[in-house]
């Protein structure tokens, strides 16, 4: 079975900081699919950034970047300049990348709050 | 494009009680899915279609949770009935199909509190 697992809980950082969560899973898959979601106050889940297994380049997105380390299962997020619009609930998401109908459900970790203090 | 809808906003209801949540998920999309996230986890599937077939119902807890997609676009979700760990967001979300299947667009959610 996959697990996603989050450490930090809650975090804070200034308006105009670097901050970086943290993500690790457990997977015996070797194709799969990685995503980091936002979800503020509103509830609606936005996906910030996604990253491919089989890509050894790591995915960018303008002030967000990840950093994948296969062999390690780690998969953290960095969010530069950080904006007072950041501040929301962070979740590091899994998937297996099946095909033929299989179910491509999301498997979430616990989640990460952030706070951008101005 | 409009997004996925999802009605209503909020929900309170005593334990033993029934309620229904609908969906209507982005037009053309023909996967959809419907989360449960309870306060403090994230988001767990509880069923996905592909048009008005269901591809996974693993998590379902089929005694009292049903749903259904009718003429593969709207979906309905129903508890009946609630107990009161039934409590937590019910998020939809709705992808263009299986091979777009990391795009999954979600709706703002319905908050289920019951008493």
């Amino acid at each position: 079975a996959q697990t996603v697992t989050q450490s930090q809980p809650e975090m804070s950082v200034q308006e105009a900081e670097t901050v970086t969560l943290s993500c690790t899973y457990d997977t015996s898959e070797n194709n799969y699919y990685l995503f980091w979601y936002k979800q503020p106050p509103s509830r609606q889940m936005i996906l910030v950034i996604r990253q491919e297994a089989y890509k050894q380049q790591n995915a960018t997105e303008n002030r967000f970047s990840v950093n994948f380390q296969k062999a390690a299962k780690s998969f953290s997020l960095k969010i530069s300049d950080s904006q007072l619009g950041d501040t929301a609930m962070y979740f590091c998401a899994f998937m297996i990348a099946l095909y033929g109908g299989a179910t491509n459900k999301l498997i979430f970790g616990t989640g990460t709050l952030l706070a951008v203090q101005p | 494009e409009a997004g996925v809808a999802q009605s209503p906003r909020y929900k309170i209801i005593e334990k033993r009680q029934s309620v229904a949540f609908w969906c209507n998920p982005i037009s053309g999309h023909a996967t959809l899915y419907w989360y449960q996230q309870i306060l403090g986890q994230g988001p767990k599937l509880l069923i996905q279609f592909q048009n008005n077939g269901v591809v996974d119902d693993s998590q379902l807890p089929k005694d009292r949770f049903s749903a259904e997609r009718l003429k593969g676009v709207d979906s309905t979700l129903k508890i009946q009935p609630a107990k009161l760990e039934d409590s937590a967001v019910y998020l939809c979300a709705s992808s263009l199909d299986l091979r777009s299947r990391y795009e999954q667009y979600f709706g703002p959610g319905t908050r289920l509190t019951v008493t």
